[in-house]
C-alpha cells in the first residue's frame, strides 16, 4: 500500500466549475497535510496546508481533512484555465514528507 | 532569501559515468529532502537530513546512490555509476522545523544516455 494515494487523473473540469481533488494516506500518526501545485516543467509550490480536522479556506481554495477516515481533499471554486496543473498531496508525520502521485487537472474554457 | 538552489539545472551524461547533483537549502532550515520525479513513479522521497544528519535513506534505490550533507548550507546526491533508468528530475527541498511545508529548488533534469 502506498503511503499517500491520489487518483492520477486526468481530471477535466469546465471553467467556472468546482474542481475536487482527493487523497488518502496510510500512516495514522501523520500530523500535517499539504497541497502543492506543479506546472509542467516547474517545481512544486505550496498552495494550502491543514493540520486539524475540518475545513480551511483560502480564497478560491478549500482544504478538507478527516483524520478518522485518513482522507484529505482540495476544492477549487470558480476554476480558471490558469488552475490547469498537477496537484500533489503531501503528508508529514513530524519529520518525513511524502507525496502522492499527483492528479493532473485540466480546466476547459 | 534566494530560495533553494540546485545545480546543475540540466545534466546529460553517458552510462557508467559519475553524476553529482548539488543543493543549497534556505538559510535557517534544518531539514533537507532529496526527491526523484518520473512520470511512472511520481515524486519519490530518496533521503532526508535533519541538522545535517541523514535520518532516513530507505528511498535510495541502490548502493549506486549516495548523499551527503557536510554542513548546513550544502548537500550532494551522487550516482555512480549512472544508468539510463536513473534519468529523471531530481528535486531538493528544505523546511524549518517539524510538520512544516518544504520549499523546492528548481530541480536538476538528468539524462543518462
Amino acid at each position: 500500500q502506498k503511503e499517500v494515494e491520489q487518483n492520477s487523473g486526468p481530471l477535466s473540469v469546465p471553467e467556472g466549475a468546482i474542481a475536487s481533488l482527493n487523497c488518502t494516506y496510510s500512516d495514522r500518526g501523520s500530523q500535517s497535510f499539504f497541497w502543492y501545485r506543479q506546472y509542467s516543467g516547474k517545481s512544486p509550490e505550496l498552495i494550502m496546508f491543514i493540520y486539524s480536522n475540518g475545513d480551511k479556506e483560502d480564497g478560491r481554495f478549500t482544504a478538507q481533512l478527516n483524520k478518522a477516515s485518513q482522507y484529505v481533499s482540495l476544492l477549487i471554486r470558480d476554476s480558471q484555465p490558469s488552475d490547469s496543473a498537477t496537484y500533489l498531496c503531501a503528508v508529514r508525520g513530524a519529520q518525513k514528507l511524502v507525496f502522492g502521485q499527483g492528479t493532473r487537472l485540466t480546466i476547459n474554457p | 532569501d534566494a530560495g533553494v538552489i540546485q545545480s546543475p539545472r540540466h545534466e546529460v551524461t553517458e552510462m557508467g559515468q559519475e553524476v553529482t547533483l548539488r543543493c543549497k537549502p534556505i538559510s535557517g532550515h534544518d531539514y533537507l529532502f532529496w526527491y526523484r520525479q518520473t512520470m511512472m513513479r511520481g515524486l519519490e522521497l530518496l533521503i532526508y537530513f535533519n541538522n545535517n544528519v541523514p535520518i532516513d535513506d530507505s528511498g535510495m534505490p541502490e548502493d549506486r546512490f549516495s548523499a551527503k550533507m557536510p554542513n548546513a548550507s550544502f548537500s550532494t546526491l551522487k550516482i555512480q555509476p549512472s544508468e539510463p533508468r536513473d534519468s529523471a528530475v531530481y528535486f531538493c527541498a528544505s523546511s524549518r522545523g517539524t510538520n512544516t511545508e518544504a520549499f523546492f529548488g528548481q530541480g536538476t533534469r538528468l539524462t543518462v544516455v
